[in-house]
């Protein structure tokens, strides 16, 4: 079936810290991938994406790279403010489907 | 800037009585969602549409009905409001081949007396 697995939280992680959010993917198609982040008391916004194998998507600090072979989208970032305290949602979009598929979200609260 | 825009950033509801949560986007997509979101369950899709007056059930339709009368309006209707409700409704649309980017609302939180 189509489905996006995250790794549970909360991360906590003190500032200045190295960040790794688990996402894998189920394998149909040639889907699109994405990162969204929601901050407290907002909707969800994209942080980044990436659209075909080996891509890499980037946005403030953050990475994430399209693997195919491990059906992977792992994001990361080498250092943490505070102020990426949010929860944060792996989803992947498969052409023909109106409908992406997310991850259930992973909440990262980072200490001063 | 891309804009989707809910009615209500808080509401609070009694047992029994009709809720209506109203979402407009102004970017002219084709696609609209609404979703409901739950502590440890994510993200669950109630309903979508795809153009004006269609719409398709999602995961979660049951006690939920949705309008869409015009392309950038999409309505969430509960009929008959319960306590199980109570939740976070976040709206959302998207380009037509759904590969691209959603847009969310910035969300309501509805809590059902």
């Amino acid at each position: 079936g189509n489905s996006v697995t995250q790794m549970e939280g909360p991360v906590t992680l003190s500032e200045e810290a190295f960040l790794t959010i688990n996402c894998t993917y189920t394998a149909t198609g040639y889907p699109s991938l994405f990162w969204y982040v929601q901050y407290p008391g907002e909707g969800l916004q994209l942080l980044l994406k990436a659209t075909k194998a080996d891509d890499k998507g980037s946005n403030k600090g953050f990475e994430a790279t399209y693997r195919k072979e491990t059906t992977s989208f792992h994001l990361e970032k080498g250092s943490v403010q505070v102020s990426d305290s949010a929860v944060y949602f792996c989803a992947r979009a498969v052409g023909g489907s109106y409908i992406p598929t997310f991850g259930r979200g992973t909440s990262l609260i980072v200490h001063p | 800037d891309v804009k989707v825009t809910q009615s209500s950033r808080y509401l609070v509801k009694r047992t029994g009585e009709k809720v209506f949560l109203e979402c407009v986007q102004d970017m002219d997509h084709e696609n609209m969602f609404w979703y409901r979101q739950d502590p440890g369950l994510g993200l669950r899709l109630i309903y979508f549409s795809y153009d004006v007056k269609m719409k398709e059930k999602g995961d979660i339709p049951e006690g939920y009905s949705v309008s869409r009368e015009k392309k950038e309006r999409f309505s969430l209707i509960l009929e008959s409001a319960s306590t199980n409700q109570t939740s976070m409704y976040l709206c959302a649309s998207g380009e037509r081949e759904g590969l691209d980017t959603q847009y969310f609302g910035p969300g309501t939180r509805l809590t059902v007396l």
